[in-house]
């Protein structure tokens, strides 16, 4: 099993949809919770960064964290076409960074 | 965050050959980090470039392979060495700005093809 699990898409939405993008994670002894989104031949950009349970709000972004449940949630609100990307989650622990798989997200106009 | 450049953007090598990739980036930063993105993959750790002294590797990945140089606080460069088609992949190098690993910076990789 992996440590983050990321259902890898594609996923397509209108524009203007909520969209909601998902990680689950199997170590209890992960701190620290990222959002990355990565553009077509570009690197990846951190978007949020969260640390505890609950949610946290950028925008039209928002991570959630749910300990408990080993999950993690980013909402993206009234989104875009320029919200196509792929989105990463992260999860820090001993000094290193995991990463999902990544979802393909495409909003189309 | 830093500003981070990769050289090259891609190449195109043929089996048996090595290419370094260097990393430039325009503060000083204590940890820099090397990762693999392979098609369809998530990014992989392959180690973390130290100042001053030797790189430190995950599982699965050695010295012999992927060389790494750190000679100061705003350069590192990654040899891929003996190249295999396998080894065609998306390397990228990141930084992290307050030494403590969790939130780092990515350049915008090297995508490398290996015939």
């Amino acid at each position: 099993q992996k440590e983050v699990e990321q259902d890898p898409g594609p996923l397509s939405v209108p524009e203007g949809a909520i969209v909601s993008l998902n990680c689950t994670y199997s170590n209890s002894a992960f701190q620290y919770f990222m959002w990355y989104r990565q553009y077509s031949r570009k690197g990846p950009e951190l978007l949020m960064y969260t640390y505890s349970s609950g949610n946290k709000e950028d925008g039209r972004f928002t991570a959630q964290v749910d300990k408990s449940s080993k999950y993690i949630s980013l909402f993206i609100r009234d989104s875009q076409p320029s919200d196509s990307a792929t989105y990463l989650c992260a999860m820090f622990q001993g000094g290193k960074l995991i990463f999902g798989q990544g979802t393909e997200l495409s909003v189309k106009p | 965050s830093a500003v981070i450049s990769q050289k090259p953007s891609r190449d195109i090598c043929q089996r048996g050959t090595s290419l370094t990739i260097q990393c430039q980036v325009d503060s000083q930063v204590t940890m820099m980090f090397w990762y693999r993105q392979q098609p369809g993959q998530s990014l992989t750790l392959i180690a973390t470039a130290n100042q001053g002294s030797e790189a430190t590797y995950e599982s699965g990945f050695v010295i012999d392979k992927f060389p790494i140089s750190r000679p100061n606080l705003t350069f590192s460069t990654l040899t891929v060495s003996n190249m295999s088609p396998e080894d065609s992949s998306i390397y990228l190098c990141s930084v992290d700005m307050l030494a403590g690993g969790d939130e780092q910076f990515f350049g915008p990789g090297t995508r490398l093809t290996v015939l």
